[in-house]
């Protein structure tokens, strides 16, 4: 399995332009998160999907970002515009989730974006 | 809201000495996570606890789950410098589904 897959694994853009993350989540899988990490404020949740459907996205910022998951095998994270505190890694994470169910987060590799 | 505090932030260590974290909610969690993420690396997941005073070994490292299931640690014995790296726990909430709140982290240094 080729775990969790995330593109690009580095960016660098300028303020104001718009910024799309994506993720590819392991097959099967029917969970997903996006994380943000940041040396200020750790590993935060910004939003998760079941089902492809978002059910918390409490932790999202606010309206300059973004996330879609079309498909179960897709989903992206768009900033826009992006601002130089948006700098950080994010993080996508999938799981296989049932109710009552113990099952752990894999990651992917991250995607280091730098807002100039 | 819900938190899951960690301390310490930073530990720094001689090769051969121990380290423990420590996890504390304010919630009662169903169950806890603890990943382990390599400097420039993602988060991996190490292991579960779930039962009230549960504890799990793995080589040098061993797990507790308090009995108020609020609380949990992480101990190694005699650190290698394999271990560097930052250990986050992770409390999942009965009623949010696959949520999890880490922890901010313990970031570990070890000087051989």
């Amino acid at each position: 399995d080729a775990g969790v897959i995330q593109s690009p694994r580095h960016e660098v853009t300028e303020m104001g332009q718009e910024v799309t993350l994506r993720c590819k989540p392991i097959s099967g899988h029917n969970s997903l998160f996006w994380y943000r990490q940041t040396m200020m404020r750790g590993l935060e949740l910004l939003i998760y999907f079941n089902n492809n459907v978002p059910i918390d996205d409490s932790g999202m910022p606010e309206d300059r970002f973004s996330a879609k998951m079309p498909n179960a095998s897709f989903s992206t994270l768009k900033i826009q515009p992006s601002e130089p505190r948006d700098s950080a890694v994010y993080f996508c994470a999938s799981s296989f989730f049932q109710a009552g169910g113990q099952e752990t987060q894999y990651f992917g590799p991250g995607t280091r974006l730098l807002v100039l | 809201g819900q938190q899951v505090m960690q301390i310490p932030q930073y530990q720094h260590v001689q090769e051969g000495e121990d380290f423990t974290t420590y996890c504390n909610s304010s919630t009662t969690l169903s169950n806890i996570q603890w990943y382990k993420q390599r400097p420039g690396g993602h988060p991996v997941f190490l292991i579960q606890l779930v039962k009230s005073g549960e504890v799990k070994k793995q080589k040098r490292l061993t797990f507790q789950f308090g009995e108020a299931k609020k609380n949990s640690s992480l101990h190694i014995t005699a650190t290698q410098t394999t271990d560097v790296g930052t250990y986050f726990c992770a409390g999942r909430i009965g009623n949010q589904g696959g949520k999890l709140i880490f922890g901010q982290g313990t970031e570990l240094s070890v000087k051989p």
